[in-house]
This record gives C-alpha cells, sequence and structure tokens, in this order.
C-alpha cells in the first residue's frame, strides 16, 4: 500500500534560518504530492502541491520538488519566520480501488521558529 | 469560497452516548471525506461520498459509525455508545471530482475534537 514518510519534530529554527523538513513516499501509481500546514485547533490547509515527476510545488516562499527518482517531495523555506510555526503534513494522492482519490498523510513535523 | 465548516468544534460526552458531528462542504464540491486524527499523527481516512451515495468506508469505521449525506449537500457523521477510543479530532474535507479521477487537492473544515469522558 501507499505510504509517507516524514522526518521526526519537533524542528526548532530561528527566525530567518533555512528550513528543511524531509519526506519520502511509496506509491504504487503515480501519485499526486502535497504540502499541508495545521495551526493549532485548526484544520488542514493546502500549503502546495505538485502532480508529476520534476513538478515544484510553491507558495507562501515555501517550495517542494516531486522527484520520482528519490520518491521524495522535500520541503524547503529560505528563511523561516514566527508566525510560520505549526505542524506540516507531507501527503499523497493516488486513485483507490473504489475509484476516489485516496489521501495518505505523513505522521506531521511540528516547526517551532524562536525570534 | 466560504470554505469547510464543521460544527461543533468541540465535543465533550461520557462514555456510552451518542454524538453526532455536522460538515457543510464547499458548495461547489461534490466530493466529501471523513478523517479522525488522533494527537500526533496524520488524518487517517473514514469514509468518502461522491455526491449522496457513500462510494468508500475504510475498516476503522465499525459498525457503531455512521455517515450521510442525503442530499449531496451537507454530510453528518453519528457515533453510538461512544467509547474512550473514540476520543480524536474529526476533520472533514471536500474536493470538486469529475470523472473517475481528479487530483483536485482536499479542502479541510477545522475540525470537532470529540472528548469521551
Amino acid at each position: 500500500g501507499n505510504s509517507v514518510t516524514q522526518m521526526e519534530g519537533p524542528v526548532t529554527l530561528s527566525e530567518e534560518a533555512f528550513l528543511t523538513i524531509n519526506c519520502t513516499y511509496t506509491a504504487t501509481g503515480y501519485p499526486s504530492l502535497f504540502w499541508y500546514v495545521q495551526y493549532p485547533g485548526e484544520g488542514l490547509q493546502l500549503l502546495l502541491k505538485a502532480t508529476k515527476a520534476d513538478d515544484k510545488g510553491s507558495n507562501k516562499g515555501f517550495e517542494a520538488t516531486y522527484r520520482k527518482e528519490t520518491t521524495s517531495f522535500h520541503l524547503e523555506k529560505g528563511s523561516v519566520q514566527v508566525s510560520d510555526s505549526a505542524v506540516y503534513f507531507c501527503a499523497l494522492s493516488d486513485q483507490s480501488l473504489g475509484g476516489y482519490q485516496k489521501v495518505t498523510f505523513g505522521t506531521g513535523t511540528k516547526l517551532q521558529v524562536i525570534p | 469560497d466560504t470554505g469547510v465548516s464543521q460544527d461543533p468544534r468541540h465535543k465533550i460526552t461520557k462514555r456510552g452516548q451518542n454524538v453526532t458531528f455536522r460538515c457543510d462542504p464547499i458548495s461547489e464540491h461534490n466530493r466529501l471525506y471523513w478523517y479522525r486524527q488522533t494527537l500526533g499523527q496524520g488524518p487517517e481516512f473514514l469514509t468518502y461520498f461522491q455526491n449522496e451515495a457513500q462510494l468508500e468506508k475504510s475498516r476503522l469505521l465499525s459498525d457503531r459509525f455512521s455517515a450521510e449525506r442525503p442530499k449531496g449537500s451537507f454530510s453528518t457523521l453519528e457515533i453510538q455508545r461512544t467509547e474512550q477510543g473514540d476520543s480524536a479530532m474529526y476533520l472533514c474535507a471536500s474536493s470538486l471530482g469529475q470523472g473517475s479521477y481528479s487530483n483536485q487537492p482536499q479542502h479541510f473544515g477545522d475540525g470537532t475534537r470529540l472528548s469521551i469522558l
């Protein structure tokens, strides 16, 4: 079955530091890949997506490149802010046997940015 | 686009009671999903609707759980005879699907946090 593996947190960085959160996946088909962000007490918000190999998703200074050869989709940001503190989920979607978009999530990586 | 709305945001109840949650998806979205999220974990799929039809259910969805989407708009998730292990965040998501498959992303609500005493 499909699976997503993320680096364990929490990740603690100083403001303006460079961020990398690693994500690798296992899938039988050709999945789409996503990063979602969850702030305390809230649901998940889509951060960025990539639908095919070598696509780069980007949003709000975050970016991730779909690497089929390494089955990876690492999240990066050049300069983090305190407001980026949240839990980040890597996810993949593929077509289920039932014909719907089945999404598999990683366990999440908590990011703490200190001033 | 007013987003996915869930009600209530929090529910505290005693073990053995029944609870019902409501989800209002984004209005033009025909696909609706329920997930359960426990502390420190990612969301786990529970069930999926396309319009009013419930097309797939996870093995996580025991007989005590039932979900409906009677008119293809809002959905309800009911848990009967709640147990301690049901304590979790229940998330609803919706998406626009055309044809048998779509890679349109799912949009999530803020969830209902259930606490069983």
